[in-house]
């Protein structure tokens, strides 16, 4: 079946440091994979996407990289700030809708 | 309108009682879909519209809950005689076609259910 496996959190972190997030997948197909954000009260913003494999999805100073070797797309920014505090979560999609999210992963980062 | 609009904001019902929550999609969009986010975040699938006919309902648990998406309206999610278990926030997100590689979701702010 179709999975999302996200490193549970919170991470917590001081400004400027570096995030990784951890994410594995177990897909059947070609998904397209997603790294949604949520910040408190709100619904889920995408963050960014990547299509196929080898694709670089990147926004906001946030990377991902779709391995398919490693059936991976970990999140990663080189320097966070405080205004990154949020749950992420990462999703497959494959056409006609059909997405599967991870749990989420709270992220803190202090000043 | 260019987001998704979900009303009421906060919702809360007594055992028993009947809730309703509505979403307008994003014009244009053809797709519906509606999520339960519970405790520790996890996202469970309820059911996903195209127009107005459903399109998946695997999710949804038959017995209480029902949605609708009728042309000229909101969508909505009802659930009939609410239990302690329902309590959640519901987003509705819509997407423009059914290619996930360049229709992403679109998510509303959801509605906080209270059930007491």
């Amino acid at each position: 079946g179709n999975s999302v496996t996200q490193m549970e959190g919170p991470v917590t972190l001081s400004e400027e440091a570096f995030l990784t997030i951890n994410c594995t997948y177990t897909a059947t197909g070609y998904p397209s994979l997603f790294w949604y954000v949520q910040y408190p009260g709100e619904g889920l913003q995408l963050l960014l996407k990547a299509t196929k494999a080898d694709d670089k999805g990147s926004n906001k100073g946030f990377e991902a990289t779709y391995r398919k070797e490693t059936t991976s797309f970990h999140l990663e920014k080189g320097s966070v700030q405080v205004s990154d505090s949020a749950v992420y979560f990462c999703a497959l999609g494959y056409n006609f809708n059909k997405f599967y999210f991870g749990s989420g992963t709270k992220l803190n980062v202090k000043p | 309108g260019e987001e998704v609009a979900q009303t009421p904001k906060h919702l809360v019902r007594g055992e028993g009682q009947k809730a309703k929550l509505y979403c307008a999609p994003i014009k244009g969009h053809s797709y519906v879909f509606w999520y339960q986010q519970v405790l520790k975040n996890e996202f469970k699938f309820l059911i996903s519209f195209q127009n107005e006919n459903v399109f998946d309902e695997t999710g949804m648990p038959k017995e209480r809950f029902s949605a609708k998406c009728l042309p000229n309206s909101p969508c909505s999610l009802e659930i009939q005689a609410t239990k302690l278990e329902d309590s959640a926030v519901y987003f509705c997100a819509s997407s423009q076609t059914g290619q996930a590689w360049n229709s992403p979701l679109h998510f509303g702010n959801g509605t906080r259910l209270t059930v007491t």
